[in-house]
């Protein structure tokens, strides 16, 4: 089935552990985006890929790294965990020639990530 | 810099009633707006959008929302609950121009039977 794909779908960390959340989309989108979410705070983005080599910042970039690894995939990496990075990570992506911005994403299913 | 207010973090309505779950923007500018659905342990779902076509927009499921300008809003309203409603929803907004969405902080939905 056509969509976005995160791997893994559930992961502990220790303190101070790296690790990379996987992302990929199988429907030509130009745009793609990681998001955290967290009890009481909704969706907050993390960074964002508004086309293939292309990547910035969003609202909670701290602590993270990105790489936009060709047009299908889209990576989040955490350097060194902390525990406040327990949370459940979102990828999306969206097509910007399908009516642009109106469109609407297609999410992932989310990883869930707990740092001790 | 854009923002959405969701006032509720929780509702209880009962089987049959009427579903209202407020949302409101804050821009000078009409954005496109969207409603979001995430059933337990799934990602997000598309339920509905204003794109400044009508300001009465009818999602699936049954649910619609209308656009007012004037008290910059965008409720999300369904005419009789089902017990597969419960969920939590969530309102979203994106500047035109730009590719990114901000999110509400989710209004959690419970169908009493």
């Amino acid at each position: 089935n056509a969509g976005v794909t995160q791997t893994p779908k559930f992961q502990v960390l220790k303190t101070g552990q790296s690790m990379t959340l996987q992302c990929a989309q199988d429907m030509n989108h130009n745009s793609m985006y990681w998001y955290r979410q967290d009890p009481g705070m909704g969706l907050r983005l993390i960074y964002y890929s508004a086309s293939e080599g292309t990547t910035d910042k969003g609202e909670v970039p701290n602590g993270y790294n990105v790489s936009r690894l060709n047009k299908r995939e889209f990576s989040l990496r955490l350097e060194s965990a902390a525990p406040s990075q327990t949370s459940v990570y979102f990828c999306a992506s969206m097509s910007r020639s399908q009516g642009g911005p109106n469109y609407g994403y297609t999410f992932g299913s989310g990883t869930r990530l707990t740092v001790v | 810099a854009q923002s959405v207010t969701q006032l509720g973090s929780h509702v209880s309505v009962s089987e049959g009633a009427l579903v209202l779950l407020r949302c409101n923007y804050s821009s000078s500018v009409p954005p496109y707006l969207f409603w979001y659905v995430q059933y337990p342990n799934q990602g997000l779902q598309l339920l509905l959008k204003y794109t400044s076509a009508a300001t009465l927009v009818k999602g699936i499921n049954g649910f619609e929302a209308e656009f007012k300008k004037s008290e910059t809003s965008f409720h999300l309203t369904k005419p009789s609950a089902h017990m597969s409603d419960a969920a939590e929803y969530f309102c979203a907004v994106s500047d035109k121009g730009t590719y990114k969405y901000i999110f509400g902080t989710g209004t959690r939905l419970k169908v009493l039977a």
